[in-house]
C-alpha cells in the first residue's frame, strides 16, 4: 500500500483480556517495527522483523507480549492478560532496510485498558 | 544502554526566530542520526537525516552533527506556528532498531 497501515486505530479493552494489533507495512519495505509510546513519553522499542530473519525481541516488556509477521508482509502485535501500564499509542514503522535509513510509521493503535 | 538525550522543553520561540533544538547520545558507535516531527496525537514523520559530520540543510531546517562530542541538532529558521510539535531525535548503529530521545516540545509564537 501507500503507506503503513494500523488497525484498530482505538482499542479499549478490559483489564485481563488479550488484544490482537494489527500493521500492515509499506509493499517491498523488508523491515517492519514496534514501538510503544506512552503519554507523554518517547518511542519504546519493542520488537522488529527484518525478512525471514529471526524477530529481535528485546524490546518486549514481559512474556505477556508476542508478535508474528507472515514473511514480508503483515504483522500482529498480541498482548495477552492486559494491564492498565499497557495502555499507550502502539506504533507501527516499516523502512526498507534496517540500518541507517528512516522508517515510515504508521497512524498508530490507541490502547486503553480499563 | 544505548541512550538518546533531550531536553523536554517547552522551548517557545518568537515567529520567525530562529529555533535550536539539541541532542546527546551514548553509543559513540552510532552512525545514522534522524530527526521526526509529531504534532499532538499524529504518529512521527521524518524531516531530516545526517550520517556525517558537520551540517545538512534542507529548507528552513539545518541538522548539525558532532561525532566527536556525540552531539546532533536541529535549527528551523524562520519559524512559523505551524512548526509547533514535539521534536524526536533517533540515533542508529548499524542494523539495529532506531533508538529515539523522548523529544523537545517547541511552541512557536505568532
Amino acid at each position: 500500500g501507500a503507506g503503513v497501515s494500523q488497525s484498530p486505530s482505538n482499542k479499549v479493552t478490559e483489564k485481563g483480556k488479550d488484544v490482537e494489533l494489527r500493521c500492515d507495512p509499506i509493499s517491498g519495505h523488508t523491515a517492519l517495527y514496534w514501538y510503544r509510546q506512552r503519554l507523554g513519553q518517547g518511542l519504546e522499542f519493542l520488537i522488529y522483523f527484518q525478512g525471514n530473519s529471526a524477530p529481535d525481541k528485546s524490546g518486549l516488556p514481559s512474556d505477556r507480549f508476542s508478535a508474528e509477521r507472515t514473511g514480508e508482509s503483515v504483522s500482529t502485535l498480541t498482548i495477552q492478560r492486559t494491564q492498565q501500564e499497557d495502555s499507550a499509542v502502539y506504533l507501527c514503522a516499516s523502512s526498507l532496510l534496517t540500518g541507517g535509513v528512516g522508517y515510515t510509521f504508521g497512524s498508530g493503535t490507541r490502547l486503553t485498558v480499563v | 544502554q544505548k541512550e538518546v538525550e533531550q531536553n523536554s522543553g517547552p522551548l517557545s520561540v518568537p515567529e520567525g526566530a530562529i529555533a535550536s533544538l539539541n541532542c546527546t547520545y551514548s553509543d559513540r558507535g552510532s552512525q545514522s542520526f534522524f530527526w521526526y516531527r509529531q504534532y499532538s496525537g499524529k504518529s512521527p514523520e521524518l524531516i531530516m537525516f545526517i550520517y556525517s559530520n558537520g551540517d545538512k540543510e534542507d529548507g528552513r531546517f539545518t541538522a548539525q552533527l558532532n561525532k566527536a562530542s556525540q552531539y546532533v541538532s536541529l535549527l528551523i529558521r524562520d519559524s512559523q506556528p505551524s512548526d509547533s510539535a514535539t521534536y524526536l531525535c533517533a540515533v542508529n548503529s548499524g542494523n539495529t532498531p532506531l533508538v529515539f530521545g523522548k523529544g523537545t516540545r517547541l511552541s512557536v509564537i505568532a
